[in-house]
C-alpha cells in the first residue's frame, strides 16, 4: 500500500534557525514524485519543492532542500534560515507514475521570533 | 499565483442543497485532481480526470460527482448536502505523469448549514 507519514504534529523553531520536518513514505512502484506543499493559515495549498525517484542530487529551492534517502524511503524537508512567515501546516506528499497525489497528515511549523 | 482557477472561493448553503465547484488547470496541463479537507479527515484524494476521462477514484461519496471536459476544465458536483461536508475543496492539476509538480488552486471552502 502507499503512504506517507509525517511523524511530527507540531514543531517550534526559532527565528533564523534551520528546522527539518520528517517524511517517510511506502511505495513498491520504482518511479514516483516527492513533493511538500505550505498551508498557511490562509488555507492555500503551495508548491516548495519536488524529488523524483530517479534524481540522483537532492532538490533545493531556495531556502528548502530536500533529503532525500531512497533505501530508506525518507524525504526530510530542510528549511534554512526560518522566518515568522515559515510558521504553517507543511504536507509532504506522493505521486507514483500518472497517480494520485497522496498525502500525510501534515506538521505545524511555528516560528518562534 | 499557480495557475489553477477555482471559482468560487467561498460557498454556504443549506442542507439538502446541490452545489458545483469549478476548477480551470493550469494551461497545458491535461490532468485534474480533487481533493477535499476537513479538520478531522485531513487531505482526502476524491478522483482524478486525465484529459477528460475518470483516471482514479478516492474516497468519493455517491453524492459527489465530477467531470472533465473537452476545454478540459473540470467541475464537481456535490448534491444531498450534509453538514459534514462543509469542508475546504481542492482542484489541482499537473502534466500526467508522476514525475511533475502538481499545482493548487485556492480551494473553495463550502459551509453547509
Amino acid at each position: 500500500a502507499q503512504k506517507i507519514t509525517q511523524t511530527q504534529p507540531g514543531m517550534f523553531v526559532q527565528e533564523k534557525e534551520a528546522v527539518t520536518l520528517d517524511c517517510t513514505y511506502d511505495t513498491s512502484d520504482p518511479s514516483y514524485g516527492l513533493f511538500w506543499y505550505k498551508q498557511p493559515s490562509s488555507g492555500e495549498m503551495i508548491f516548495l519543492i519536488y524529488q523524483g525517484s530517479y534524481d540522483q542530487q537532492n532538490a533545493t529551492e531556495g531556502r528548502y532542500s530536500l533529503n532525500f534517502q531512497k533505501a530508506r524511503k525518507s524525504a526530510n524537508l530542510v528549511i534554512s534560515a526560518s522566518q515568522l512567515g515559515d510558521s504553517a501546516m507543511y504536507f509532504c506528499a506522493m505521486r507514483p507514475e500518472g497517480g494520485k497525489l497522496i498525502f500525510g497528515q501534515g506538521t505545524e511549523l511555528s516560528v518562534k521570533p | 499565483d499557480s495557475g489553477v482557477t477555482q471559482t468560487p472561493k467561498h460557498l454556504i448553503t443549506a442542507t439538502g442543497q446541490r452545489v458545483t465547484l469549478r476548477c480551470s488547470p493550469r494551461s497545458g496541463d491535461l490532468s485534474v485532481y480533487w481533493y477535499q479537507q476537513s479538520l478531522d479527515q485531513g487531505l482526502q484524494f476524491l478522483i482524478q480526470y486525465y484529459n477528460g476521462e475518470e483516471r482514479a477514484k478516492g474516497n468519493i461519496l455517491e453524492r459527489f460527482s465530477a467531470q472533465q471536459f473537452p476545454d478540459l476544465h473540470s467541475e464537481l458536483n456535490l448534491s444531498s448536502l450534509e453538514l459534514g461536508d462543509s469542508a475546504l475543496y481542492f482542484c489541482a492539476s499537473s502534466v500526467v505523469t508522476g514525475r511533475t509538480e502538481a499545482f493548487f488552486g485556492q480551494g473553495t471552502r463550502l459551509t453547509v448549514v
